[in-house]
Parts: structure tokens; C-alpha cells; sequence
């Protein structure tokens, strides 16, 4: 079945550690997005990328660095620069920018 | 930033009953659509109706859209238990930026 997988579920990071969040798609969606979710509040944009090699900041990029070596793949690097880390992060992917989204089931980042 | 802005923010309802949410933008789009998230998951994409459609229907869904008011509501008919979860509104905006922009969505729950 087609989908896509975001690894691990859960994540305990420490104090001034790099934590690595994998999302993983085999639609052949050329876009693939990272949001970040807070209690109660909506989605905010971290990074998109349109195609392979390439990728934007969004509202909310610092502190966050991300690669698209290869189309199925969109890694979030979630660096010790990031001071409020605990969140619940959510990768998604399209065919264009304007189609609907395909979600990951999300990773809940926290920080100990 | 955030685009749209759901209203309410939790509605209760029994089953049987139509449940309806609100969403209002500030610009001009391409197209809204409108999303589903259950607790602690990711979310689902229910509907996407494009700035030149008025009116959209998916099984019991029903999406309406005002450009000049800048306002779309969804309509679920026949609310089941099933139906708890979180609907965000989404907007695409061709000439500013390439990803959705999410409100806060509304918390609905339907009760047997």
C-alpha cells in the first residue's frame, strides 16, 4: 500500500542534543512538507521541498535543518539551536503544491 | 503565518445531528480544503473545493465557499460517534509560498 512513514512515534531528546526525525513516502509525490503541531494550536510550516535537492524555509525554520537527497525521503534534523523542541511533528507529501496533503502519522518529539 | 481561523473552536453535538464549522481567510486563494484529525494522529484530507467552485459534496460532507466574504463552512449530516475528532481549514495561496496554511482548527464531539 502506498503511504508514508514517519519514525520513531515517540522521541525523548535531551538537553543540547541533535535529534534526527525520518519521514519516509512511496506515492511518487514530488512535495513533501514538515509541520509542527503544539497543544491545541494548528499546523505551522518548518521546511517544504518541491523537488529532490531542493527545499524552502518556512514560518518557522530556525532551529531546523533538513536534505532531499532522494525523492522518497525528507529527514528533519531537529538541532540543540531549537529552544522549545517538544512538539508533535507531522510530515506530509503531494504530487503538486496545490493537491491535497498525504499525512505521516507523526512523531511526539519530547524533551527531557 | 496562519490563514484561516475556525469557528467555533469546540462544538458538541448527539449523534444524528449535522454538525457545522466555519473557516474564514484573510487573502485571496486557490483553493481551501479541509482536513480530519483524530487524536494523536495525522491528518486526513476530506475535501478540496478550488476558488471558482461555490459548492462541493463528499458522501455526507458538504463544503461551501464565499470568495467574497472570504469564508467556507463544512457540513457533516448525520454525525456518528465515529466523527470525534479535530477539522482544520487549509488554504493554497499560488503567489506566496508553495504549502498550505493551516487555522487552529475545531475540536467536534459527538456523543451516542
Amino acid at each position: 500500500d502506498g503511504g508514508i512513514t514517519q519514525s520513531p512515534k515517540y522521541l525523548f531528546r535531551k538537553e543540547g542534543q541533535n535529534v534526527t526525525l525520518s519521514c519516509e513516502q512511496n506515492l511518487n509525490h514530488d512535495a513533501m512538507y514538515w509541520y509542527r503541531q503544539d497543544p491545541g494550536q494548528g499546523l505551522r510550516l518548518i521546511y517544504y521541498s518541491q523537488i529532490v535537492n531542493d527545499f524552502q524555509k518556512g514560518d518557522i525554520a530556525e532551529g531546523y535543518s533538513v536534505s532531499r537527497e532522494k525523492k522518497e525521503s525528507f529527514p528533519l534534523t531537529v538541532t540543540s539551536a531549537q529552544k522549545n523542541p517538544t512538539a508533535f511533528y507531522l510530515c506530509a507529501s503531494s504530487m503538486r503544491q496545490a493537491d491535497g496533503y498525504t499525512f505521516g502519522s507523526g512523531t511526539r518529539l519530547t524533551v527531557v | 503565518s496562519q490563514q484561516g481561523e475556525e469557528d467555533p473552536q469546540a462544538l458538541s453535538i448527539q449523534e444524528g445531528e449535522n454538525a457545522t464549522m466555519n473557516c474564514s481567510y484573510k487573502t485571496s486563494i486557490n483553493n481551501l480544503q479541509w482536513y480530519r484529525q483524530n487524536s494523536g494522529r495525522g491528518l486526513v484530507h476530506l475535501i478540496l473545493i478550488r476558488s471558482n467552485e461555490r459548492e462541493k459534496h463528499s458522501g455526507r460532507l458538504r463544503v461551501t465557499l464565499d470568495t467574497s466574504k472570504k469564508s467556507s463552512s463544512l457540513l457533516i449530516t448525520a454525525s456518528r460517534a465515529a466523527d470525534t475528532a479535530s477539522y482544520f481549514c487549509a488554504t493554497y495561496t499560488a503567489n506566496s509560498g508553495y504549502a498550505l496554511n493551516f487555522g487552529k482548527g475545531t475540536s467536534l464531539l459527538v456523543t451516542p
